[in-house]
């Protein structure tokens, strides 16, 4: 089961712009992750963001978490052809179960 | 950093047959492993939560008796694909958390599965 949605979707854009992709989910979190994957290939952790914190910055990604709209949203500047990609978020669900969710994804084109 | 390792990293196989799929944490005791099974330009989907020594907790949905999940050690988890059919062909991720890291999961690189 999934419990988020990301929008967009997709997301085309020229090289050097700025990319945002938004993530909602439904229920309590312990922490919300990113995660990038290239086509065919394995997932490559990004940022964790813990339920108690509103922004982290890595590099030339920033993440803000929202727990009260229950939403995040990964920045990407100054974007890169090698960013193209497909970017999940993932939220460590406060449940006896203790497990992670991933939502839809977006696939980002960034365009040289 | 932690490192999960996952065997075979492709497999291809006859309808009908069982495929074992391993994943292995290097470096970390893992006391849950998760596994979860992709489709093309699709997300992930949970398909069940291991701890080690106990029976695996499956998702709505997920057949227990096909898709069988072992955690016999804190560092090895092993997934069997029982009488593959060509719709359980899919890319199968296992990940794998321990509590001092702070829950931060880390993913083996994924298994393809084809079945012919």
């Amino acid at each position: 089961s999934q419990q988020g949605e990301e929008d967009p979707q997709a997301l085309s854009i020229q090289e050097g712009e700025n990319a945002t992709m938004n993530c909602s989910y439904k229920t309590s979190i312990n922490n919300l992750q990113w995660y990038r994957q290239n086509s065919g290939r394995g997932l490559v952790h990004l940022i964790l963001i813990r339920s108690n914190e509103r922004e982290k910055h890595s590099g030339r990604l920033r993440v803000t978490l929202d727990t009260s709209k229950k939403s995040s949203s990964l920045l990407i500047t100054a974007s890169r052809a090698a960013d193209t990609a497909s970017y999940f978020c993932a939220t460590h669900m406060k449940t006896s179960y203790d497990k992670v969710i991933f939502g839809p994804g977006t696939s980002l084109s960034v365009i040289p | 950093g932690a490192v999960v390792s996952q065997h075979p990293s492709w497999v291809i196989c006859k309808s009908g047959t069982s495929v074992k799929i391993e994943c292995r944490s290097l470096d970390f005791q893992a006391t849950t492993m998760f596994w979860y099974r992709q489709f093309p330009k699709q997300s992930l989907m949970l398909m069940a939560t291991s701890n080690e020594g106990s029976k695996a907790t499956y998702e709505q949905g997920v057949e227990k008796d096909k898709f069988l999940i072992n955690h016999a050690s804190l560092t090895l988890s092993t997934l069997t694909v029982t009488s593959a059919h060509p719709e359980d062909s899919s890319f199968y991720i296992c990940s794998a958390r321990t509590d001092w890291v702070g829950n931060e999961q880390f993913f083996g690189p994924g298994t393809r599965l084809t079945v012919l």
